[in-house]
Order: structure tokens, then sequence, then C-alpha cells
């Protein structure tokens, strides 16, 4: 069975207190890995997607990376406006190829 | 990136009715569509999967007579919560993922989500 395991659950951080989250999975054959953020009361936002070991990705003050257990979602300098949820998926090589879904970190960046 | 959208974005309605939610992708065609449902503080929990022209397939545990998915088309699926009872109140989301090989092939899209409040 796939599984996905996030810590941690929460975190708080300064303005400017970089951080990572992350990501463990467990999977029969890793397709893709996912990062999500979510805001209260809406709906994922995708940000990446990271198909093999040695991996990265960057979008403005995050950087996604993979090895064969785990992802980081690296936050550098973060602002208020970063805080979210942010969710882990997986996706397993397979005929339903539906993603698995980790509890999620929700980030706070205090002003 | 690709567009999800969901309608109606909040939705009350008395217990014992039906509602019908709808979810679109705006461009890109999507053969797949899933739908989750989200409790408050919890992450999404997959409800069934639809494929364009194919009959949904629904996760253990979810009531196929009561949550109703039509794939109809590839850019529109609904999903119909029949005879709604207090305890379908929840987050409904929308996922969309495209089927032909290039940047929609393996990455999944959501739509806003749809607040289902049954009184």
């Amino acid at each position: 069975e796939d599984q996905v395991t996030q810590s941690p659950e929460a975190l708080r951080l300064q303005e400017g207190e970089s951080s990572s989250l992350n990501c463990s999975y467990t999977v029969s054959g890793l397709r893709g890995l996912f990062w999500y953020r979510q805001d209260p009361g809406k709906g994922p936002e995708f940000l990446f997607t990271l198909y093999s070991a040695g991996e990265e990705k960057e979008k403005e003050r995050l950087k996604a990376t993979l090895t064969k257990k785990e992802s980081f979602l690296h936050i550098t300098a973060p602002k208020p406006e970063d805080s979210a949820t942010y969710l882990c998926a997986v996706q397993a090589a397979g005929s339903a190829r539906q993603l698995t879904f980790g509890s999620g970190t929700q980030l706070t960046v205090l002003p | 990136g690709a567009v999800v959208s969901q309608h109606p974005s909040r939705v009350i309605c008395k217990s014992g009715t039906s509602v019908k939610i709808e979810c679109r992708s705006l461009d890109f065609q999507a053969t797949t569509m899933f739908w989750y449902r989200q409790f408050p503080k919890q992450s999404l929990m997959l409800m069934a999967t639809s494929n364009e022209g194919s009959k949904a397939t629904y996760e253990q545990g979810v009531e196929k007579d009561k949550f109703l998915i039509n794939h109809a088309s590839l850019t529109l699926s609904t999903l119909t919560v029949t005879s709604a009872h207090p305890e379908d109140s929840s987050f409904y989301i929308c996922s969309a993922r495209g089927g032909a090989r290039g940047v929609f092939d393996y990455e999944q899209y959501f739509g806003p989500g749809t607040r289902l409040t049954v009184t």
C-alpha cells in the first residue's frame, strides 16, 4: 500500500526565516511526486511535479527536491503570503494512477 | 497552468433534496476526472475516478447510488449528491488530468471546491 507522511504537521516561521518541509513516501514504482499549496476554503494549487531521484524544481521562494525515499520543499526567506497548507502526493505506476496524499504541513509565516 | 472550474462554490440544501456540482476543465481536455471530499483540517479523500464516456470507479465505502458521477465530455464532469443528509455536508473538490503525452499527462489540477451544507 502506498503511503505518504509529511512532517512537521505545523510550522511557524518568522518572515525571512528559511526552513524545509518533509515528505516521506513508500510506493510501488514512483511515477511522480507532486507538491500542492492549499489555502483555507480553496482547492489545492499545483506547485511542482518531480519524476526521478535527484530532480529539483524551483518557483520563486520554493524549491522542491526528490530522493528515492523522500522529498523536501525548501522555503527561502518566506513571506506572510506563503502561509498555507502544503500537500505532498505520490502517483504510483499502474493503471489507476491515482494520487495518494499526505496529511499536509500547515505553514504560518509571521510578519 | 491548466484551469479547472467548479460550480457552485457554495450550496445550502435541505435534507432529502439532491444537489449537482459541475466541474469543468477550461483550457485542456480531461480524459480523467477525480472527485474528492475534504473534512476540516484533514487531507483530501478520493471518492471516485471517472474517465470520459465510461462509468466512474468508486473508492471503497463510497455509495455509488448516493454520489452519482457523470463524465459526459472531455471538459465536464458532474457530481450529484442524491437525498442529501447533514452528514454529507463537506468540501467537495474535483480534479482533472489530461490524457495526451505532454505537460498534462501526469499532472493533476484541482478546482476551487464546493462547500455543501445540508440543513
